[in-house]
């Protein structure tokens, strides 16, 4: 159980094009998602938290008209990078925490983002 | 405010030997702690965590951690490692209670593993 998947795995895009990052929860519905950044060799860096039905609330530094996410089911939250540039690339991690496992936050498999 | 610190970003082991990954946190309120395992570009997958109770937690494959409340640490350990554990570890801590469930990551451990 608690499952999450993302989707692309990898996506390579050209500079100054849109890219949509899908994450998903498939067998429990996710009151709360977390989308996260990831750099070479380094921790997790959170970028935004969303809850179903509202706006995201995003991290101090994280631009949001750049990073749009939308989290319009329990089970759904998209992250769309607008507008991209080489320094978007990165590997991109959602997580979601449960309506009953409220305490624990389950990772998806991660998109690599190549922008060139 | 929560804070995690990893000691040693890398950590090597003979197969077969003990593996001890150290974690010590800060945290303003009870924590809830977390282990997590990212293998080479997947995402990371839940290893055991400690929200209230027994204070000694077993996860998956074999690992288990303790936290100590006076020594503000959630150390990682298995008795014996084994190959497939090669990953990158991290600790997170979360506050206790209502809320959003930020977690705060350390930098990370890379655990190798020596045959």
């Amino acid at each position: 159980g608690a499952v999450v998947s993302q989707h692309p795995s990898r996506v390579i895009c050209k500079s100054g094009t849109s890219v949509k990052i899908e994450c998903r929860s498939l067998d429990f519905q996710a009151t709360t998602m977390f989308w996260y950044r990831q750099f070479p060799k380094k921790s997790l860096m959170l970028m935004a938290t969303s809850n179903e039905g509202s706006k995201a609330t995003y991290e101090q530094g994280v631009e949001k008209d750049k990073f749009l996410i939308n989290h319009a089911s329990l089970t759904l939250s998209t992250l769309t990078v607008t507008s991209a540039h080489p320094e978007d690339s990165s590997f991109y991690i959602c997580s979601a925490r449960g309506v009953y496992s409220t305490d624990t936050q389950y990772f998806g498999p991660g998109t690599r983002l190549t922008v060139l | 405010a929560q804070s995690v610190t990893q000691l040693g970003s890398h950590v090597s082991v003979s197969e077969g030997a003990l593996v001890l990954l150290r974690c010590n946190y800060s945290s303003s309120v009870p924590p809830y702690l977390f282990w997590y395992v990212q293998y080479p570009n997947q995402g990371l997958q839940l290893l055991l965590k400690y929200t209230t109770g027994a204070t000694l937690v077993k996860g998956i494959n074999g690992f288990e951690a303790e936290f100590k409340k006076s020594e503000t640490s959630f150390h990682l350990t298995k008795p014996s490692a084994h190959m497939s554990d090669a990953a990158e570890y991290f600790c997170a801590v979360t506050p206790s209670g209502a809320g959003s469930y930020q977690l705060t990551f350390g930098k990370g451990t890379k655990l190798s593993v020596i045959p």
